[in-house]
């Protein structure tokens, strides 16, 4: 059971555009979501989050949007930059006391210089 | 540098050999995680630790894993008797102990079994 869904395994984006990222999630218990970007050989660094309280949490380039009723979020990076090419996970953790995360399968993001 | 610490970067071993990789989480942090990922997939949960104590474990850690954190410090993943599909990145994560902190990974360990 997925619970996390990324729908788009690559998107490729010209450098100084909007690159834009999706998340879909099922379970309607989750209540923060955190997206990760991860380089080849690296482990995932941490990006930006939103809690279920909020619509929208800017950090930067980087704008995440969350749509509760569509259980639906983005993430926005503009402009895109060619450091932003990598693989883009969004994930949520179970908040039963160990917050350990589901993560998507990963959207693999090349801008184009 | 005060990241999250795995050793080795690297492991190939052949098929029923024994592998043990170790994750120094950030000094402050009492949560431990270990997540393994696959090509193509995303990181998938393993178990985790509050201080030295093993809160959960998942059905995807069969009984040849184990994991420890004897002090509540650093931690050890043991695979015995390694199968090809053990084959894959494992990646050690820390938090602190309140809600909605992020996660801190480390560099990873890809295993890979000939």
């Amino acid at each position: 059971d997925q619970q996390v869904k990324q729908n788009s395994p690559s998107l490729s984006v010209q450098e100084g555009r909007i690159s834009i990222l999706n998340c879909d999630y099922t379970n309607s218990m989750f209540d923060y979501f955190l997206w990760y970007k991860k380089y080849p050989a690296e482990g995932p660094t941490f990006l930006i989050s939103i809690s279920s309280i909020k619509d929208k949490n800017e950090d930067g380039r980087f704008t995440v949007f969350l749509n509760k009723s569509a259980k639906h979020l983005s993430l926005h990076i503009v402009p895109s930059q060619p450091g932003d090419s990598a693989v883009y996970f969004c994930a949520a953790p179970h908040n039963f006391g160990n917050e350990k995360l589901t993560f998507g399968t990963g959207t693999r993001l090349t801008i184009i210089p | 540098d005060t990241g999250v610490s795995q050793n080795p970067r690297h492991k190939i071993t052949k098929r029923g050999q024994n592998v043990t990789f170790r994750c120094d989480p950030i000094s402050e942090h009492n949560r431990l995680y270990w997540y393994r990922q696959t090509l193509g997939q995303g990181p998938e949960f393993l178990t985790y630790f509050q201080n030295e104590a093993q809160l959960e474990k998942s059905r995807l850690l069969s009984d040849r894993f184990s994991a420890e954190r004897p002090k509540g410090s650093f931690s050890t993943l043991e695979i015995q008797r390694t199968e090809q599909g053990d084959s894959a990145m494992y990646l050690c994560a820390s938090s602190l102990n309140r809600g909605n902190t992020e996660a801190f990974f480390g560099q990873g360990t890809r295993l890979t079994v000939v």
